[in-house]
């Protein structure tokens, strides 16, 4: 069974950084495109950041590009996000998300979200 | 960058109602469009993809057309499950990018 478990948010202020993971089992990790999409409180979804499937390329939304990025250790079956020169409207529950299949960008599978509020 | 407008943002239904949810995107993106479901509190769910393909598992109530940039996601029959909110996602290209949502609540 799939399971993709983040951690790593918290309280943060303006400017500072974080370093979030998703811990991957169930399936092979090195085989699959993954992503981070994110949720402002009472908001829509927002994806942010991901791999493609080779991993050899990273795509980033224009509102963290230069502040964010995204990383995956396959040895360890973890998706990182290192997150500096935070924002308050970087604060949200960010999910990790596997694709589908080879060659989409859609998810079948996301971790329960870990929250990121960036507040003074 | 594309942009995805759902429309409308709240539908009212009752159960066994017909319900159409419209994505339009800001340029053609072919048939690369997924809907997404996602109830309170809870990850999203994947309903459609491809424009029209039914993800496994998903009850056969749930369907959707469209190709270029016009998009809808149809419940034939609105059932007390459905309640929620839907997305649609575009992946033609990088980045990817969702609409605004369409929630349906009860009437």
């Amino acid at each position: 069974e799939v399971h993709l478990v983040e951690s790593g948010g918290g309280l943060v202020q303006p400017g500072g950084s974080l370093r979030l993971s998703c811990a991957a089992s169930g399936f092979t990790f090195s085989n699959y495109a993954m992503s981070w999409v994110r949720q402002a409180p009472g908001k829509g979804l927002e994806w942010v950041s991901g791999f493609s499937d080779s991993g050899s390329s990273t795509y980033y939304a224009d509102s963290v590009k230069g502040r964010f990025t995204i990383s995956r250790d396959n040895s360890k079956n973890t998706l990182y996000l290192q997150m500096n020169s935070l924002r308050a409207e970087d604060t949200a529950l960010y999910y990790c998300a596997k694709v589908t299949r080879t060659g989409t960008s859609i998810f079948d599978f996301w971790g329960q979200g870990t929250p990121v509020t960036v507040s003074s | 960058d594309i942009q995805m407008t759902q429309s409308p943002s709240t539908l009212s239904g009752s159960v066994g109602d017909r319900v159409t949810i419209t994505c339009r995107a800001s340029q053609s993106i072919s048939s690369w469009l997924a809907w997404y479901q996602q109830k309170p509190g809870k990850a999203p769910k994947l309903l459609i993809y491809k424009a029209s393909s039914l993800e496994s598992g998903v009850p056969s109530r749930f369907s959707g057309s469209g190709s270029g940039t016009e998009f809808t996601l149809t419940i034939s029959s609105l059932q007390p499950d459905d309640f929620a909110t839907y997305y649609c996602q575009h992946y033609y290209i990088y980045p990817l990018t969702f609409g605004g949502g369409t929630k349906v609540e009860i009437k």
